[in-house]
């Protein structure tokens, strides 16, 4: 009954490679985001879409690029990753309206060697 | 700029007293305000949000806005060594930002 679920979990990769991150949700909720938290801890949204529709492209490297097939599906495809691309890297998802904020998928941790 | 400063702490509270933790955001127009909880390698869990000015209580916690002053908390009674995360404020900056701004962050560690 996973709310916000994300595959893979652990993702060890190395520099020049392309991977892909999944999330789904099942909460019925409108907007999903991709956040990156850095070693830091703080949390930096990526992106952010609305029943598939993309209304937040912060500045991101155009090696990364978000796909949502249906609004419960929001994925993160990375080209040509870097090490400064080692992070953990989470999905989240809400009412439009983000009343009740974000539920949180549980990351995907990349390490670029 | 819209921005939420937290401390980044350590705070270092003993078991059993109260953990305080403050949040300041630049937006004066905001409306929501979130806390959430991390503990090391997991994701965020929501604890407490809260709207309006005063104080809202749930359990051991208790979030206290002021928005004149731009100002929100989280008080932690009977803190316990299970309290020990990294706390995150996110707020609902006004102006159609259509997301949650985090602060990076406090962690609590309390001690037996």
């Amino acid at each position: 009954d996973t709310a916000v679920s994300q595959t893979p979990k652990y993702l060890v990769t190395q520099m020049g490679n392309d991977k892909s991150i999944k999330c789904e949700q099942n909460l019925g909720h409108d907007t999903m985001y991709w956040y990156k938290q850095d070693s830091k801890k703080f949390l930096k949204i990526m992106f952010s879409y609305n029943n598939k529709e993309l209304i937040i492209n912060e500045t991101v490297p155009n090696r990364f690029s978000p796909k949502s097939p249906d609004k419960a599906h929001l994925n993160l495809h990375i080209n040509s990753l870097e090490l400064g691309d080692s992070a953990v890297y989470f999905c989240a998802s809400s009412q439009t309206d983000r009343v009740h904020g974000y539920t949180f998928g549980s990351g995907t941790r990349l390490t670029v060697v | 700029q819209k921005e939420v400063e937290q401390n980044s702490g350590p705070l270092s509270v003993p078991e059993g007293a109260i953990a305080s933790l403050n949040c300041t955001y630049s937006d004066r127009g905001s409306q929501s305000f979130f806390w959430y909880r991390q503990y090391s390698g997991k994701s965020p869990e929501l604890i407490m949000f809260i709207y309006s000015n005063g104080d809202k209580e749930d359990g051991r916690f208790t979030a206290q806005l002021n928005k004149a002053s731009q100002y929100v908390s989280l008080l932690i009674r009977d803190s316990q060594p299970s309290d020990s995360a990294t706390y995150l404020c996110a707020v609902d900056f006004s102006g159609g930002y259509n997301k949650l701004i985090f602060g990076a962050g406090t962690r609590l560690a309390v001690h037996p």
